[in-house]
C-alpha cells in the first residue's frame, strides 16, 4: 500500500515571501498522480496543483509550483509571494491508476502567513 | 456549474442512533467518493462509486457503515448504531472519470456523536 508523509506539521511565512512544503511518498508503482490540496477553515478541500508521474516537467499554477523528484519519491510545494489568503492546511495526496481511484493523503501541514 | 454539495453541514446525534449524510456531486460526474477526516488528520478513503455501483468499499470500517447511489447521482452515507469514535468530518468528492481525473470535494458534514 502506498503511504504519504508530510514531516512538517506547521510552517509559517511572512507575507510576500516564499515557502516550501515537503511531501514524500512510498510506492512500487511507476505511473501515478500526485496532488496538493488546500483546506481552509471552511473545510472545503481545494485543488492547488497536480502532477502526473510520467511528466518530467514540474507543474506550475501561478504562484504555486512543485519540485517533483521521482527517484527520491519527493513532491514539495513552493508558494511564491505568499498572501494572507494562502493560510490553510495543505495536504499532499497520491493516486494510483491501478489499484482503484482512492486518494491517499498525508497528515497535512498547517501554513500560517504573517502580515 | 455548481460544486459538490453536502447536507447537513453539521450533525449532532446520540450514541446508538442512526444517521444519514447526503452528497450531491457535480452534474455529469460519474465517479463519487466518500472520505472520513478525523481531527488533525488527513482524509481517509471509505468508498467509491462508479455510476450506481460501489466499485471499491474496502475503506468502510465495519458493517455499521453503508452507502448507496441508486440513480448514479446523489449518494447517501448511512451509519447505524453510531459510536463516539464515528465523530469526524465526512467529505464527499466527485470526478468526471476515474483514470487520473481530479477529484472535487464538497464542504463536508461534521458529525458529532455524544
Amino acid at each position: 500500500a502506498q503511504t504519504v508523509t508530510q514531516s512538517q506539521p506547521e510552517m509559517s511565512v511572512q507575507e510576500a515571501e516564499t515557502v516550501t512544503l515537503s511531501c514524500t511518498y512510498d510506492t512500487s508503482e511507476s505511473d501515478y498522480y500526485l496532488f496538493w490540496y488546500k483546506q481552509p477553515p471552511s473545510r472545503q478541500m481545494i485543488l492547488v496543483i497536480r502532477q502526473e508521474a510520467y511528466k518530467q516537467q514540474n507543474a506550475t499554477e501561478n504562484r504555486f509550483s512543485v519540485n517533483f523528484q521521482k527517484a527520491a519519491k519527493s513532491f514539495s510545494l513552493k508558494i511564491s509571494d505568499s498572501q494572507l489568503g494562502d493560510a490553510a492546511m495543505y495536504f499532499c495526496a497520491y493516486r494510483s491508476p491501478y489499484s482503484g481511484s482512492r486518494l491517499t493523503f498525508g497528515e497535512g501541514t498547517q501554513l500560517t502567513v504573517n502580515p | 456549474g455548481a460544486g459538490v454539495s453536502q447536507t447537513p453541514s453539521n450533525k449532532v446525534t446520540e450514541k446508538g442512533k442512526y444517521v444519514e449524510l447526503r452528497c450531491d456531486p457535480i452534474s455529469g460526474h460519474t465517479a463519487l467518493y466518500w472520505y472520513r477526516q478525523s481531527l488533525g488528520q488527513g482524509p481517509e478513503f471509505l468508498i467509491y462509486f462508479q455510476g450506481t455501483g460501489a466499485a471499491d468499499d474496502s475503506g468502510l470500517p465495519n458493517d455499521r457503515f453503508f452507502a448507496v447511489r441508486p440513480e448514479g447521482s446523489v449518494s447517501t452515507l448511512k451509519i447505524q448504531r453510531t459510536e463516539r469514535g464515528d465523530s469526524a468530518v465526512y467529505l464527499c468528492a466527485s470526478s468526471f472519470g476515474t483514470s487520473g481525473e481530479t477529484q472535487y470535494f464538497g464542504p463536508g458534514t461534521r458529525l458529532l456523536v455524544l
